[in-house]
């Protein structure tokens, strides 16, 4: 158990919906990542956030979008969902932002039908 | 864009025997890469590391070698146990840049 809370563990939806999912950091992080795992294609680095503000940004599409809550937890959310968002989507934390110190939540499969 | 690429889907390895995963990647600039291991329904769970300046890094069961000018590197699990059998990801990143860029995986099964 790394600590990572992420919630819900399963999201079925339609295609056009709107989805948020749920991301608690381990106690004390300040840095919370979002990751996208689709079939045949490795983790992608979506965003991250550290204390509230955006750090980094990947290859976040401009539907998604997420934010991080004075109480650290964070939210994703994806909009006009398609086919092709089906994927697991990982939330990681870190105490300081280093790359190598992150602990990943277990994930959210969302499936887009 | 895949800029980091583990070209071989899964591997099979007999306990006791070494496990070599490999890791490819196209960006020169990447100078710090990671490996994870990834049980089924759990996040990945960082194992090793290594920076640009060096070229082995070995943590217990665990290597990791790293090719600066074949763009290469590989880990090395000896001896394997049935409990190393997971998906393994290798990543690269720019040291503090949080954009890390993972492979696909590998699904290394160790049979007793």
């Amino acid at each position: 158990d790394s600590g990572v809370t992420q919630t819900p563990k399963h999201l079925i939806t339609a295609t056009g919906q709107r989805v948020t999912l749920r991301c608690s950091p381990r106690s004390g992080d300040l840095s919370v990542y979002w990751y996208q795992q689709s079939l045949d294609q490795g983790l992608q680095f979506l965003i991250q956030y550290y204390n509230g503000e955006e750090r980094a940004k990947g290859n976040i599409l401009e539907r998604f979008s997420a934010q991080q809550f004075p109480d650290l937890h964070s939210e994703l959310n994806l909009s006009s969902l398609e086919l092709g968002d089906s994927a697991l989507y990982f939330c990681a934390s870190s105490v300081d932002g280093r790359s190598d110190e992150q602990f990943f939540g277990p994930g959210t499969r969302l499936t887009v039908l | 864009d895949q800029q980091v690429k583990q070209n071989s889907p899964s591997l099979s390895v007999q306990e006791g025997r070494i496990s070599i995963l490999n890791c490819d990647y196209t960006n020169s600039m990447f100078d710090y890469f990671l490996w994870y291991k990834k049980y089924p329904a759990e996040g990945p769970t960082f194992l090793i590391s290594i920076s640009s300046i060096k070229d082995k890094n070995e943590d217990g069961r665990f290597t990791v070698f790293l090719n600066k000018s074949a763009k290469h590197l590989s880990l090395h699990i000896v001896p394997s146990q049935p409990g190393d059998s997971a998906v393994y990801f290798c990543a690269a990143t720019l040291y503090n840049n949080n954009d890390m860029r993972f492979g696909a995986g590998t699904r290394l099964t160790v049979k007793p």
